[in-house]
């Protein structure tokens, strides 16, 4: 069974300053992917980024990167320059690849708040 | 690309009364989620078609949930009798292939 787990509920940042979103999952699948999501206070869910299981590289997307740790099973999300406009939750999800199939199993998420 | 498109975006029923959710899903894209999200329980998936076939609906919570799949372009979640409960917010999202998924508005059902 698939499993995502993000232990931080709230997290505060100030303003132009970098985070780091925590994520850990579990799959006995050797060919997945980990995707995160930003949903702001209406109510959207917004997709940020995504990692595939054998990708060399971490994945980045304009001021969002993804720190990879397979052997670790983590997957955080680093968000540099922190804007206002970041204050949102933000969700980590994985499926399997593999036959194009499966469904995105979500964590719980983590509530950014960027501070003036 | 006019994204995924939920109606109504709110609705609000008594119990007891059928409540159905409708959702079209990205031009192409050939595989159709839907999620509940509440604040217990997070996001769920509820169900997921590939081709309007559907492929796993063992998130669906009873025999009161239906979802349906007609065409391409359509799909809907009904709720038959709803009760309070279900009151969430329902999102429908799909995607091509191995594609992200997209996610469309949500509809928040509240059942009085």
């Amino acid at each position: 069974a698939q499993k995502i787990t993000q232990t931080q509920p709230g997290m505060f940042v100030q303003e132009k300053e970098a985070v780091t979103l925590d994520c850990t999952y579990d799959t006995s699948d050797p060919s997945y992917g980990l995707f995160w999501y930003k949903q702001p206070s209406s109510g959207e869910m917004i997709f940020l980024i995504y990692q595939g299981s054998y990708d060399q590289q971490n994945a980045t997307e304009g001021r969002y990167s993804l720190n990879f740790q397979k052997a670790r099973k983590s997957a955080n999300l680093v968000i540099s320059a922190s804007q206002l406009g970041d204050s949102a939750m933000y969700f980590c999800a994985m499926r399997r690849i593999y036959n194009q199939g499966g469904k995105l199993i979500f964590g719980q998420g983590t509530e950014l708040s960027v501070k003036p | 690309d006019a994204g995924v498109i939920q109606s109504p975006r709110h609705e609000v029923t008594e119990m007891g009364q059928e409540v159905t959710l409708r959702c079209k899903p990205i031009s192409g894209h050939d595989y159709l989620f839907w999620y509940r999200q509440t604040m217990m329980r997070g996001l769920e998936l509820l169900i997921y078609f590939n081709n309007n076939v559907p492929i796993d609906d063992s998130g669906m919570p009873e025999d009161r949930f239906s979802a349906k799949m007609p065409n391409a372009s359509f799909s809907t979640l009904k709720i038959q009798p709803s009760e309070p409960r279900d009151s969430a917010v329902y999102f429908c999202a799909s995607r091509s292939g191995n594609s992200p998924l997209h996610f469309g508005n949500g509809t928040r059902l509240t059942v009085t």
